[in-house]
């Protein structure tokens, strides 16, 4: 079964360093998601891609952040200068076109520390 | 007011029990429900989707949705131990794709052998 992957499945990294989450989402699919979930907190939508730009993005999607489709397959999500609060568990998600509508299938997650 | 909210729980019930879990919401353009699965530091799994009211079957799970309320329920039958999961409303409007989901903050529930 077809399935959105997510790597690297952690990451560390010093306050400040930039950080870059890679995910692959399913083939067939043409839109593409970045949540959150910090520890203990509920899944937040940080920002949603679609035909090669951003959709919708969040309140916590500030310009420390930015998403990009480098190529066929890949889906990626940059944190320019990290901050503590930025850690969290980072979900990739993609969706199938109109004949099936909101069915998002969410990657494993890459846990990110910021220390 | 939140927009969506759901018991956090913890919720532990006997195996073979039925399992009621529920969200409420406040915003009325919401039409798409969800209820995913989410296994310890895991990615949320979907299990089931509902547009508009009504109710939903898949096996041993049952999505209800009532609009006028604003509420949805998943019912659980015949719960298993591998049922153990935290479970996550999710909500979006109509707009085709795009869409991002709101979710509750999940209830954690434990089926106990």
């Amino acid at each position: 079964e077809p399935e959105v992957t997510q790597t690297p499945s952690h990451q560390v990294t010093q306050m400040g360093q930039e950080v870059i989450l890679r995910c692959v989402p399913i083939s067939n699919h043409l839109y593409f998601y970045w949540y959150r979930q910090i520890l203990g907190q509920k899944v937040e939508f940080l920002v949603s891609f679609y035909n090669n730009e951003i959709s919708e993005k969040s309140e916590i999607f500030d310009d420390q952040f930015s998403v990009e489709r480098p190529d066929g397959s890949n889906f990626t999500l940059k944190i320019r200068s990290t901050k503590l609060e930025d850690s969290a568990m980072y979900f990739c998600a993609s969706s199938l076109d109109r004949r099936s509508p909101k069915t998002q299938y969410f990657g494993p997650g890459t846990r990110l520390l910021v220390l | 007011q939140k927009e969506v909210e759901q018991d956090p729980g913890p919720l532990s019930v006997p195996e073979g029990a039925i399992v009621s879990l529920n969200c409420t919401y406040s915003n009325s353009a919401f039409q798409y429900f969800m209820w995913y699965r989410q296994y310890s530091r895991k990615g949320p799994e979907l299990l089931m989707y509902t547009y508009s009211s009504g109710n939903k079957e898949d096996g041993r799970f049952t999505a209800q949705v009532d609009k006028s309320s604003k509420y949805i329920s998943l019912f659980i039958r015949d719960s298993q131990p591998s049922d153990s999961a935290t479970y996550l409303c999710a909500m979006s409007g109509a707009n085709f794709g795009n869409e991002k989901l709101t979710f509750g903050t999940g209830t954690r529930l434990t089926i106990i052998p």
